[in-house]
């Protein structure tokens, strides 16, 4: 089965500063990635997928991430963050074979300060 | 077009009760996806339901359960609460089954067990 870490519990960034998180995955070949982002009492809302081919994928919101399948990452990346962007992001694995569901990461809470 | 919505937004039940959770996709997607959410499991599959049929379960006991109606709006049941239950319910509709589709969520339902 599939898994997902993603070691950064909270990050804190400044407003205007660049970002990255990281998520890490195992599985025997190459998954289906995902990035959502969860606001206070919200719902999910996916920022980016990686099915196949290009291992940079952009996403909404200005946001960014690269499939390293050396090194079974896929991190979240963007160049300048805005205080909007204060949330929770979780990085999500889905099997291509088989009949498994989306396995998600614990998150990574991101707070901006000014 | 309108997204997804879960009824209720809050609930507070005492254990030993049964909760009944409400979802109602986007329009024309015929997939509902159920998820639970808590800060000490994160995010966790339950169920899935593709035209009235549940295509996935996760690994959850029995006393979680759901069906979809022919409108392909969702509900899920939860008998005999335990304080453990206590957390937030997303549901999430897509177009079709399968991994190929990109999960669009609800606000979620949050639940207290008391």
């Amino acid at each position: 089965a599939q898994s997902v870490t993603q070691p950064d519990i909270h990050i804190t960034v400044s407003e205007g500063a660049s970002l990255e998180l990281r998520c890490n995955y195992s599985y025997g070949a190459t998954p289906y990635l995902f990035w959502y982002v969860q606001s206070p009492g919200q719902g999910l809302q996916l920022l980016l997928k990686y099915f196949s081919g290009d291992t940079l994928v952009q996403g909404i919101k200005g946001f960014e991430a690269e499939f390293k399948r050396s090194q079974s990452s896929f991190n979240l990346r963007k160049p300048s963050v805005h205080w909007s962007d204060a949330a929770e992001y979780f990085c999500a694995v889905g099997a291509t074979f088989g009949n498994e569901k989306l396995t998600f990461g614990t998150g990574t809470r991101l707070t901006i300060i000014p | 077009k309108a997204g997804v919505t879960q009824t209720p937004r809050y609930l507070i039940k005492t254990r030993g009760q049964q909760v009944t959770l409400s979802c109602s996709p986007i329009s024309g997607h015929r997939s509902v996806s159920w998820y639970q959410q808590t800060p000490g499991q994160g995010l966790q599959f339950l169920f899935e339901y593709f035209s009235e049929t549940q295509r996935n379960k996760g690994n959850f006991p029995g006393r979680f359960s759901g069906r979809q109606f022919s409108n392909s709006r969702s509900e899920m049941n939860v008998s005999t609460l335990e304080l453990g239950d206590s957390a937030l319910y997303l549901c999430a509709s897509s177009p079709s089954t399968g991994r190929f589709n990109e999960q669009y969520f609800g606000p979620g339902t949050r639940l207290t067990v008391t």
